[in-house]
């Protein structure tokens, strides 16, 4: 069964750092992983999806990158600001039709 | 953009009432699927639904059952609301089975049973 783990839990940081967040997973046979955005009491806003055949996805100030052989990704925000804080979750896709969630990563960007 | 409503932000039911929670998604996607998330617990899939009329249990179907008379519309039916029920209910929709698309969520019913 596959496990999705994401460290850390959370993360508190000054406004202007980059950070790293960060998404294990246990079954390698992926098709994709996914990142998403989750703001207290909202839903899911998806931020990026890498295809299993790619290494790495940008999107203006995320980078989020995969490496399947070690089961690993990591999500890359440069120069935090106080609107990036959230709970950030990875997601991974076997190829049926149900993505596996890791429990987030909570972070707080204070000015 | 896609779209994916629910039909309320917040609901309070008492213990014992027959609950609605519906989802209408406006890409005329295949999949739909309904969540709860409580903390500590992270996401847990309730049901899903990959066409009009069929669909899967997922991991904690026990207490729901869901409905799927249109493609676009996704019912999660609480037969008999308890108070461990209690929780936010997500939404969401995809377009593929296979996974190469991206999931698109509601903004999330939080359910109080009382």
């Amino acid at each position: 069964k596959q496990e999705v783990t994401q460290i850390p839990a959370a993360l508190s940081v000054p406004e202007g750092e980059n950070l790293v967040l960060n998404c294990s997973f246990t079954d390698s046979a992926i098709y994709n992983l996914q990142w998403f955005r989750q703001d207290p009491g909202k839903g899911l806003t998806s931020l990026l999806l890498i295809q299993s055949s790619q290494r790495e996805q940008t999107s203006g100030r995320l980078n989020a990158s995969l490496d399947k052989s070690s089961g690993r990704s990591t999500l890359y925000i440069a120069a935090s600001q106080p609107g990036d804080s959230a709970t950030y979750l990875c997601a991974v896709h076997r190829g049926s039709y149900i993505p596996t969630f890791g429990r987030g990563t909570s972070l707080i960007v204070h000015p | 953009d896609v779209k994916v409503t629910q039909s309320s932000r917040y609901l309070v039911k008492r213990t014992g009432e027959k609950v609605f929670l519906e989802c209408v998604q406006d890409m005329d996607h295949e999949n739909m699927f309904w969540y709860r998330q409580d903390p500590g617990l992270g996401l847990r899939l309730i049901y899903f639904s990959y066409d009009v009329k069929m669909k899967e249990k997922g991991d904690i179907p026990e207490g729901y059952s869901v409905s799927r008379e249109k493609k676009e519309r996704f019912s999660l039916i609480l037969e008999s609301a308890s108070t461990n029920q209690t929780s936010m209910y997500l939404c969401a929709s995809s377009r593929s089975f296979q996974g190469t698309d991206t999931q698109y969520f509601g903004p999330g019913t939080r359910l109080t049973v009382l």
